[in-house]
């Protein structure tokens, strides 16, 4: 059974980076097959992708959020990452961490990021 | 990009009722389709995926249909644990993800 376990700050000053970590357990990152995906939803909003990392290290964005996202991989830790620059109060979210195919399986149980001074 | 356009946004029904939740999209995109239920503080849960093939462990009363643009999501007698939002969402030859709206569903 694979689990997937955010880690990270809640809480987030304006201008600064958002930074995540995702474990994931009973199963191998660089076994491959799955993209690891990173979803957000704002309090009380609906769910938005914000992009992907297959193990190979190869990454696809949500557009919208491209120029301050950067998604990596540990293999070695069994880990992949999210970075999120230049934050504001529009990306306090419930942030998510997902293995992908063309659904998405198995997800983490989410971690309130919340931006404020 | 795809759009997804789900309906209704919420509804209300009586245990037991047939519930019909329908997306569609912007353009084709042939069954790329899946369904989820969320609970609230909880993450989605796969339901459907490629728009009718049910995930394992589902129950039957959970079903999905349509291709092209039009899709159907429905459940056939509704139980009070099914309270919840479900979303449709979609992918492309990228494997970028899109979501629909959701569907707020309760109990009359």
């Amino acid at each position: 059974q694979v689990q997937l376990q955010e880690s990270g700050p809640g809480l987030v000053k304006p201008s600064q980076t958002l930074s995540l970590t995702c474990t994931v357990s009973g199963g191998s990152i660089s076994s491959g097959g799955y993209y690891w995906s990173w979803i957000r939803q704002h309090p009380g909003k609906g769910l938005e992708w914000i992009g992907y990392i297959y193990y190979s290290g190869s990454t696809y964005y949500n557009p919208s959020l491209k120029s301050r996202v950067t998604i990596s991989v540990d293999t070695s830790k069994n880990q992949f990452s999210l970075k999120l620059s230049s934050v504001t109060a529009a990306d306090t979210a419930v942030y998510y961490c997902a293995r992908e195919d063309t659904a998405i399986d198995y997800w983490g149980q989410g971690t309130l990021v919340t931006v404020s001074s | 990009d795809i759009q997804m356009t789900q309906s209704p946004s919420s509804l209300s029904a009586s245990v037991g009722d047939r519930v019909t939740i329908t997306c569609q999209a912007s353009q084709d995109i042939s069954n790329y389709l899946n369904w989820y239920q969320q609970k609230p503080g909880k993450a989605p849960k796969l339901l459907i995926y490629d728009a009718s093939n049910l995930e394992t462990g589902v129950p039957s009363r959970f079903s999905g249909s349509g291709s092209g643009t039009d899709f159907t999501f429905t459940i056939s007698s509704l139980q009070p644990e099914d309270i919840a939002t479900y979303y449709c969402q979609q992918y492309d030859n990228l494997r970028v993800l899109t979501f629909g709206g959701g569907t707020k569903v309760e109990i009359k």
